[in-house]
């Protein structure tokens, strides 16, 4: 057990650029979750999946966002036309479900648009 | 849905002090009760945890009982030192097994 691993753990971008972030949950976890963590609040859900399927979307999560687990394992999170409201910590955790309900998290992605 | 409201910080501190984060939820029915800690420039990691009412989580020396009656759960520790100065968040799923949703976080400074 690796633990969650996120990359890049730091990106700088210039507005309008396209950002693309990689998470790779524990192995057999069947469950991965992002979320978004601007400074001083906690974290708030984006999006999650079960296996390849994408079960939900926050409203936060606009059209410029965009979100995959291809093949159940690892996921990525692309961030299209970037903008400096964008800029935050994008977490991601993984659970098993049904087995437990504890989420474990990645390490994080700063994300910095100028 | 649930949710979760906790003090804000930040908190302050002397070494071996008591310390207490007040923590309320609401909720339909008894969701599972977390507090994550995020160490600076580490994600997040659970500290403990609740699944039922009169559950006592503990870890490190932290201890938080998931109380109905006043819909709390409270942080505690009865000594705390440098090394717990971190942003401490409580959570709960918005259903079981679902997303988490977490209080704003209690920045806590410990001095020596």
């Amino acid at each position: 057990d690796t633990g969650v691993s996120q990359n890049p753990r730091h990106k700088i971008t210039k507005r309008g650029q396209n950002v693309t972030f990689r998470c790779d949950p524990i192995s057999e976890h069947n469950r991965l979750y992002w979320y978004r963590q601007t400074l001083g609040q906690g974290p708030e859900f984006l999006t999650y999946f079960q296996n390849e399927a994408q079960l939900e979307k926050s409203r936060l999560l606009s059209d410029r966002f965009s979100a995959e687990r291809p093949k159940g394992s690892f996921s990525t999170l692309e961030i299209q036309r970037t903008e400096q409201g964008d800029s935050a910590m994008y977490l991601c955790a993984s659970s098993l479900l049904p087995a437990q309900e504890t989420q474990y998290f990645g390490p994080g992605t700063r994300l910095l648009v100028l | 849905g649930n949710s979760v409201t906790q003090m804000e910080g930040p908190v302050t501190l002397s070494e071996e002090a008591f310390l207490t984060i007040n923590c309320t939820y609401t909720a339909t029915g008894y969701p599972s009760l977390f507090w994550y800690v995020q160490y600076p420039g580490e994600g997040l990691q659970l500290l403990l945890k609740a699944t039922k009412a009169d559950d006592k989580g503990s870890n490190k020396g932290f201890e938080a009982t998931y109380r109905k009656e006043t819909t709390s759960f409270h942080l505690e520790k009865g000594s705390v030192q440098v090394s717990d100065s971190a942003v401490y968040f409580c959570a709960s799923p918005q259903r079981r097994d679902d997303k988490i949703i977490f209080g704003k976080g209690t920045r806590l400074h410990i001095l020596p």
